[in-house]
This record gives C-alpha cells, structure tokens and sequence, in this order.
C-alpha cells in the first residue's frame, strides 16, 4: 500500500518556467489537498479537492492550477514560476468527513522541494 | 490571518522529563483538533487529536488538553525520550461541510539525552 506519493522529490526551476507537481493516492480518499511550508509560516493550504471534479481555493491559491479529473490524482501547477514560491510542497489525502477515524484518515506524502532560481 | 497559532518556536527539554508544547486558536468553528509530528525531509505523520466536546485524551506518553474557553490547546510528552526530537505542529478541522485542516506554525522541540 503505497499511501500517497508525490513526484519529483526535488526540483529547480527558472523564473517563468512552468510545471505540474503530481500527487497519487491509493487509498480511495475524496478529499486532497496541497500544502506548503516555509520556515515560520506551518504548513499553509494552496488548493483543496472534496471529489474529483471539484476543487476549491485555500490559504495561499495565487500562482497555482488544479485539477482532480480522477479520484487518484491531483497534481498542482505552477503557471509561471515565482522565487516566492520556492518551498517544500506536500500534498495529503484523507475522507470527505470524519469517517470513524480519529485523524480523518490525513495521509501526507514525503514532499517535494521546490527552488525557483 | 493566522487562525491557529504555536507562539514558541522551538522547545528544549531534558530526557525523561515532561514536554508541554502549547497552540492557541481564534476560529470558534473548529470542532476537531489534531498534533502532527515531523521529521525532515518527511510529510508531517499523525500523533493525536481530540474532539471539541472533550477536554482531554490520552495516548500512551501523549495527552492533548482542550480549553474552550480560552480557546487553547496543549500536548503534553511524559516521560520525553531523545527520539521525539522533531518539528511538532498543532492542526484544527471545521467538521460539516468540509474537512480543510488548518495548520499551525510548529514547535520545534529538542529533547536531550
């Protein structure tokens, strides 16, 4: 059982480039989410999905695309690549609601540092 | 707006003692709180929650407290061993419509052996 799984682990980017981080779940999750953490900030909420089909904004959405076109996936896109959003990203998945389980079910993947140059 | 906030940074403790690491919340919607525990280079992992209609659960060495009223919660570590050496953040869910899990800062807390 995999859990979640978030590809590439580490990126550099150009100022402008454009690209799509990929987050996988195996577990039959609703709800995933994007998060990321800087020092001093926790972890902030970019974009969240309570189904695939439907997504909606968090804390921190400018400069982010999402889609979720299945119940697996739900990559993040950078548009247009800032410094500012050099940071380590950290997608989650979890059940739509409390689902008998005391965290949810919250399952985070192993992040992917990303640094805009 | 910071909605859930750990105002300590970092937390240093002695081996076998007790760790209190403290989050406060503004939000009165939150029903639902939960501690994460983080290593580098790792997604945060689970560690405990509690409900907003309790006011303490115990896990093993973990215990969480909930104050209402003051709208704080705290994690206590007893007795603190060198593996719990981590970043430690507080987390809070709206129930109902949605789940969004709001994040808090993180402690970072350091036990010494």
């Amino acid at each position: 059982n995999a859990g979640v799984t978030q590809t590439p682990k580490f990126q550099v980017l150009k100022t402008g480039q454009s690209m799509t981080l990929q987050c996988a779940q195996d577990m039959n999750h609703e709800y995933m989410s994007w998060y990321r953490q800087d020092p001093g900030m926790g972890l902030r909420l970019i974009h969240y999905s309570v189904g695939a089909g439907i997504t909606d904004q968090g804390e921190v959405p400018n400069g982010y695309n999402v889609s979720r076109s299945t119940t697996e996936d739900f990559p993040l896109r950078l548009l247009s690549a800032a410094p500012s959003q050099t940071s380590v990203y950290f997608c989650a998945s979890s059940y739509a609601v409390g689902g008998g389980y005391s965290n949810y079910g919250y399952t985070f993947g192993s992040g992917t540092r990303l640094t805009v140059v | 707006d910071q909605q859930v906030k750990q105002n300590s940074p970092s937390l240093s403790v002695q081996e076998g003692r007790i760790s209190i690491l403290n989050c406060d919340y503004t939000n009165s919607m939150f029903d639902y709180f939960l501690w994460y525990k983080k290593y580098p280079a790792e997604g945060p992992t689970f560690l405990i929650s509690i409900s907003s209609i309790k006011d303490k659960n115990e896990d093993g060495r973990f215990t969480v407290f909930l104050n209402k009223s003051a709208k704080h919660l705290s994690l206590h570590i007893v007795p603190s061993q060198p593996g719990d050496s981590a970043v430690y953040f507080c987390a809070a869910i709206i129930g109902g419509a949605t789940n969004k899990l709001i994040f808090g800062t993180g402690t970072l807390l350091a036990v010494q052996p």
